[in-house]
């Protein structure tokens, strides 16, 4: 399901340090998943998506894990840089059609 | 690749007044999406189409919201009458062929209803 953005979590980090975004989805049954990275005043960015019969995809400073078990999506950024700064989306999905997008936090990554 | 191009890209228009939103989308992606954001409720998907086709428009707000898609490459959002808590962001975002094939979206549209 859908969850209502009334307060937006927010991330501080230092330069250089590692980043740890976390991400809890609502439907067990949703069979990929997708973070964005929305800066201010563009629309969201694909960053990296994960299907459920995985539980780790690594792309290029930024690891995915998924924990079915617990229903929870991390989002992990190595060696933060200031364009780091954004807000960033889990998604979940069933097939596919219907994105489901949870509230999004906010990273602040301090030079 | 232009990526999804939607226009305006802000919007300004009192209330009363008709909006029209419009979308092009990623060349070859047959799916398109509307969403629209707000600080309050975040990103809502309003309607998708497959194939041009409207396949779910559970999130269209009310009748004053209405989408069209007449082909593949454009689609049109339209607001009518306007009223000042329809102002958000408004994406458009496009998919290609297949279940898990991720959402590109646009630039969005900026809306302010006064």
């Amino acid at each position: 399901g859908e969850s209502v953005g009334l307060h937006l979590p927010t991330l501080s980090v230092q330069e250089g340090d590692n980043s740890i975004i976390n991400c809890a989805y609502s439907n067990s049954a949703s069979d990929y998943f997708i973070w964005y990275k929305q800066e201010s005043g563009k629309g969201p960015q694909f960053i990296i998506d994960i299907r459920s019969n995985m539980d780790k995809r690594q792309g290029q400073r930024v690891t995915v894990l998924l924990n079915k078990t617990v229903k929870h999506l991390s989002l992990q950024i190595a060696a933060t840089q200031p364009g780091d700064s954004a807000v960033y989306f889990c998604a979940e999905t069933l097939g596919g059609n219907q994105f489901y997008f949870g509230t999004g936090t906010s990273l602040t990554v301090i030079p | 690749d232009a990526g999804v191009i939607q226009s305006p890209r802000h919007e300004v228009t009192e209330m009363g007044q008709e909006v029209t939103l419009r979308c092009k989308p990623i060349s070859g992606h047959n799916s398109l999406f509307w969403y629209r954001q707000t600080m309050m409720r975040g990103l809502e998907l309003l309607i998708y189409f497959n194939n041009n086709v409207p396949i779910d428009d559970s999130g269209m707000p009310e009748d004053r919201f209405s989408a069209k898609m007449p082909n593949a490459s454009f689609s049109t959002l339209k607001i009518q009458p306007s009223e000042p808590r329809d102002s958000a962001v408004y994406f458009c975002a496009s998919r290609a062929t297949g279940p898990q094939e991720t959402q590109y979206f646009g630039p969005g549209t900026r809306l302010l209803v006064l």
